[in-house]
């Protein structure tokens, strides 16, 4: 079956310095998408990918979907102690089912 | 409602015992799903209702575990037979329609702990 794997399972940084999460399907995806889960909450979404290649912002975080749409990257510049949480990539291959990734926990030291 | 609800927030209950989790989704979204996280995973897809009937029910584990929406509304999973590997967090989400490109909108989940 489909398999996504996300690296790395966790991240420390410092506040200020960047961070990137990078997620691999097992299989072509028709679109994926990102969730952040703070500590004891429910994952809430972010974004979603569809077409090869793309690349989207939202303020500080960036998301790119891999041209064979198998492969996707979250980058954060600049964290913030807001950005403390666990990040989730989602794909789809086909139908409504996502598969999630087992996400990247990040830290973030002020 | 506002969001997707969840009852009960925790549930404690002892191998081998009956245990019934309940979700309420945002008001007017036909598609629900049921997603199981243990600690450290991401969640892991159970099944899936577009209106009153499973549309996907590929990632229920065992015949112990079945769900039901009976008015395309609130949705009941229902584990049977407790076991301890069964503990982990139940989420349950909706999104508008089912469609592909949607927002699925979690709720904030059951803990079961089963002793």
């Amino acid at each position: 079956g489909q398999q996504v794997m996300q690296i790395p399972q966790y991240q420390h940084v410092q506040e200020g310095e960047d961070f990137t999460t990078y997620c691999n399907s097992s299989t072509t995806l028709s679109n994926i998408q990102w969730y952040k889960q703070r500590p004891g909450g429910h994952p809430v979404f972010l974004i979603q990918l569809v077409k090869s290649g793309e690349v989207k912002k939202q303020k500080r975080l960036t998301f790119q979907f891999g041209e064979a749409k198998k492969n996707s990257s979250l980058h954060i510049t600049a964290t913030q102690t807001t950005d403390v949480g666990t990040y989730f990539c989602a794909g789809r291959a086909s139908g409504s089912r996502l598969t999630f990734g087992e996400g990247t926990q990040l830290t973030v030291n002020p | 409602g506002a969001g997707v609800s969840q009852t009960p927030s925790n549930k404690v209950t002892e191998k081998g015992k009956y245990v019934e989790l309940r979700c309420d989704p945002i008001s007017g979204h036909t598609a629900l799903y049921w997603y199981r996280q243990s600690l450290g995973q991401g969640p892991e897809f159970l099944i899936y209702f577009q209106g009153t009937g499973a549309a996907d029910d590929s990632g229920l584990p065992n015949d112990r575990f079945f769900a039901v929406r009976p008015e395309g509304s609130v949705s009941t999973l229902k584990i049977q037979r407790t076991e301890r590997g069964d503990s982990a967090v139940y989420l349950c989400a909706s999104s508008s329609n089912g469609g592909i490109g949607e927002t699925q909108y979690f709720g904030p989940g059951t803990r079961l702990l089963v002793l």
